[in-house]
């Protein structure tokens, strides 16, 4: 069963950069047909995809965050991670990190981790 | 950029009933279509994939159709556990979800 666990400061603040890790656990990063996926939800709205990588670390990105987005990958430690910067209030949500699986869509979900910006 | 528009935004149901919840997509998805299942501070669950493929574990009272740019996510029979917030998710050409349906209880 894989398993997966975002950590990371649940404050920050506007015009800096927010960074969290998802840590995988019961699968591996590096298996192919997988991509790792992050995902936000803002308080009370939809949800926004951000954007996954593949263990080369080939990368694709909402194009409407792309500019402030990067998303890597440590296969050494089984993780992957996301910077998003700088960040304003608008950026406030909880961060999903997720498994996206090609056809049989995004299977696995880590449980979220509240980010809030502000001063 | 590839929207996509949930109907209804809510939809107050009594258990027992049969609820269909729509997706449309602004252009043509083929079957990449997901649905899923949210319930309040948890992470979204996975229900459905490629338009009508139940994922494992699923109960058989959901089930999904569709092709294109029309979707429908049906649950036939509601039960107690199924009163969440649903989400449609396009994965043709990078990812984009719904705004969401609300299933209430009536």
């Amino acid at each position: 069963q894989v398993q997966l666990q975002e950590s990371g400061p649940g404050l920050v603040k506007p015009s800096q950069t927010l960074s969290l890790t998802c840590n995988v656990s019961g699968g591996s990063v590096s298996s192919g047909g997988y991509y790792w996926s992050w995902i936000r939800q803002h308080p009370e709205k939809g949800l926004e995809w951000i954007g996954y990588i593949f263990y080369t670390g080939n990368t694709h990105y909402n194009p409407s965050l792309k500019s402030r987005v990067s998303i890597s990958v440590d296969t050494s430690n089984n993780r992957f991670s996301l910077d998003l910067r700088p960040v304003t209030a608008a950026d406030t949500a909880v961060y999903y990190c997720a498994r996206f699986a090609g056809v049989h869509a995004t299977d696995y979900w880590g449980p979220g981790t509240l980010v809030t910006v502000s001063s | 950029d590839i929207q996509m528009t949930q109907s209804p935004s809510t939809l107050s149901a009594s258990v027992g009933d049969r609820v269909t919840i729509t997706c449309r997509a602004s252009q043509n998805i083929y079957s990449w279509l997901a649905w899923y299942q949210q319930k309040p501070g948890k992470a979204p669950k996975l229900l459905i994939y490629k338009a009508s493929s139940l994922e494992s574990g699923v109960p058989s009272r959901f089930s999904g159709s569709g092709s294109g740019t029309e979707f429908t996510l049906t649950i036939s029979s509601l039960q107690p556990d199924d009163f969440a917030t649903y989400y449609c998710q396009q994965y043709n050409n990078y990812h984009t979800f719904g705004q969401g349906t609300k299933l209430e209880i009536k």
